[in-house]
């Protein structure tokens, strides 16, 4: 069964950091593009950043930039998001989504989404 | 604001049908970068309902269908399902932003 399963949220306090984790299963991890998408609390979807098969092409959202990390560990089937200087309006629930096709085109959208892991910046 | 720009809310009874619009501009849905739509039950994460502009993910009922023209997307729901009752988001790329962009979602209530 493809499975992705994300964990390390929790409360922080503001201007801390977090570091979460996306656990992939039953498909070939090494050959998509994977993504991180956040929910704040009754809001809309918000794309966070995206990294290529191999790592070496990494892309964010600009309220993200220089604060977050998108990484990945092909052998242990694992994507990681490292959040630093988190501030209020990162409190959200983040899911790690499957994108077969990165930035390209045509491009199949984001196929496998995790249930997600709450974060929560406050004080 | 999002970039891509959805209605807040659209309703049907069921058995009928209801379009969800989803508009860009010229350095997203205009540049001809593709369009995707999601459905997001109460409590649960998104899942992919239409990837390419209209192509079905398996397993999706054939009920929906998407479409795409200039600047614009659409989402069609025919034979509406109580089941249908959810939040539903379009996602495209923006040039200008070099960024993945959603759609600020809409909320479809079954009557």
């Amino acid at each position: 069964e493809v499975q992705l399963v994300e964990s390390g949220g929790g409360l922080v306090q503001p201007g801390g950091s977090l570091r979460l984790s996306c656990a992939a299963s039953g498909f070939t991890f090494s050959s998509y593009w994977m993504t991180w998408v956040r929910q704040a609390p009754g809001k809309g979807l918000e794309w966070v950043a995206n990294i290529k098969q191999d790592g070496s092409e990494k892309n964010y959202v600009d309220s993200v930039k220089g604060r977050f990390t998108i990484s990945r560990d092909n052998a242990k089937n694992s994507l990681y998001l490292q959040m630093n200087s988190l501030r209020a309006e990162d409190t959200a629930v983040y899911y790690c989504a499957r994108d077969p096709t990165g930035v390209s085109q045509p491009n199949y959208g984001m196929d496998v989404w995790g249930q997600g892991t709450t974060v929560t910046v406050s004080s | 604001q999002s970039v891509l720009t959805q209605p807040p809310s659209v309703s049907g009874a069921p058995g009928q049908r209801v379009t969800i619009s989803c508009t860009g501009s010229s350095s997203n849905i205009g540049a001809n970068y593709d369009v995707h739509w999601y459905q997001q039950l109460p409590g649960t994460a998104p899942k992919l309902l239409i990837y390419g502009n209209s192509n079905r993910p398996s397993g999706v009922p054939d009920r929906f269908s998407g479409s795409k023209s200039g600047t614009s997307a659409s989402l069609a729901i025919t034979g509406l399902q109580a089941e249908d009752e959810a939040d539903y988001y379009c996602q495209s790329y923006d040039s200008s932003l070099s960024a993945v962009v959603f759609g600020g979602g809409t909320k479809l209530t079954v009557l």
